[in-house]
């Protein structure tokens, strides 16, 4: 039963690229977070989505980030233009329900770490 | 705004010694508080939910509890041992599944 995967888990990118991170929940999973972890800082909550919905972005800066959970396939969250200040680690999270009942974990995957030279 | 507080920021015990972290937060009312092992360049390991209805969970040499009126929680260790060596991650989950997360407890446990 594997856990929540992410690729890639190491990213290189030059100051104006295009970063995709994806994300493939467990299985039987249909809620997908994305947090991210700044160096020195703590992880902070970026975007929740489930199937071809995105339920609350409240943490995602206003621009040149964007993601995205469709109906097949990962989840991809996508940085345009990238700067120096986007160099994180990406968490995603799964789970199996909404969260609401104060039952569900969330199932972290390994992270991608993001270098922007 | 929820805000959550970890003391101490970091830790060094030796192998054996029963240890506490702690966890603040400022909202209670939240539907769960988690906490994660976070090992060096590495992920999130789930080590325990409770429930806001809750006082404590346990799992092997873990026993964490939750007294949510006040806003704290704390995780024990039992009998530390050096692969307890991480940073443990309290998160509360206070509604829409957004979970907010403290700093962190940087523990080192020497043998």
């Amino acid at each position: 039963n594997a856990g929540v995967m992410q690729n890639p888990r190491h990213l290189v990118r030059r100051r104006g690229q295009e970063a995709r991170l994806r994300c493939s929940p467990m299985k039987g999973h249909s809620h997908v977070y994305w947090y991210r972890q700044l160096p020195e800082e703590g992880l902070k909550f970026m975007v929740y989505l489930q199937k071809e919905n995105i339920i609350d972005e409240s943490g995602m800066p206003k621009e040149r980030f964007s993601a995205e959970f469709p109906k097949e396939g990962p989840s991809i969250l996508r940085i345009q233009q990238v700067v120096r200040g986007d160099s994180a680690a990406y968490f995603c999270a799964s789970s199996s329900t909404s969260g609401d009942t104060g039952t569900d974990t969330q199932y972290f995957g390994p992270g991608t770490r993001l270098t922007v030279l | 705004k929820q805000e959550v507080t970890q003391i101490p920021a970091a830790l060094s015990v030796p192998e054996g010694e029963n240890l506490v972290l702690n966890c603040s937060f400022t909202d209670s009312a939240i539907y769960n508080l988690q906490w994660f092992r976070q090992d060096p360049g590495k992920g999130l390991t789930s080590l325990l939910l409770i429930q806001s209805s809750q006082r404590e969970q346990t799992s092997g040499r873990l026993n964490a509890s939750l007294d949510k009126s006040s806003g704290r929680s704390t995780l024990y260790i039992a009998a530390s041992q050096p692969g307890d060596s991480a940073t443990y991650l309290c998160a509360v989950n206070r509604y829409g599944n957004k979970l907010v997360f403290g700093a962190g407890t940087i523990l080192r446990v020497k043998s």
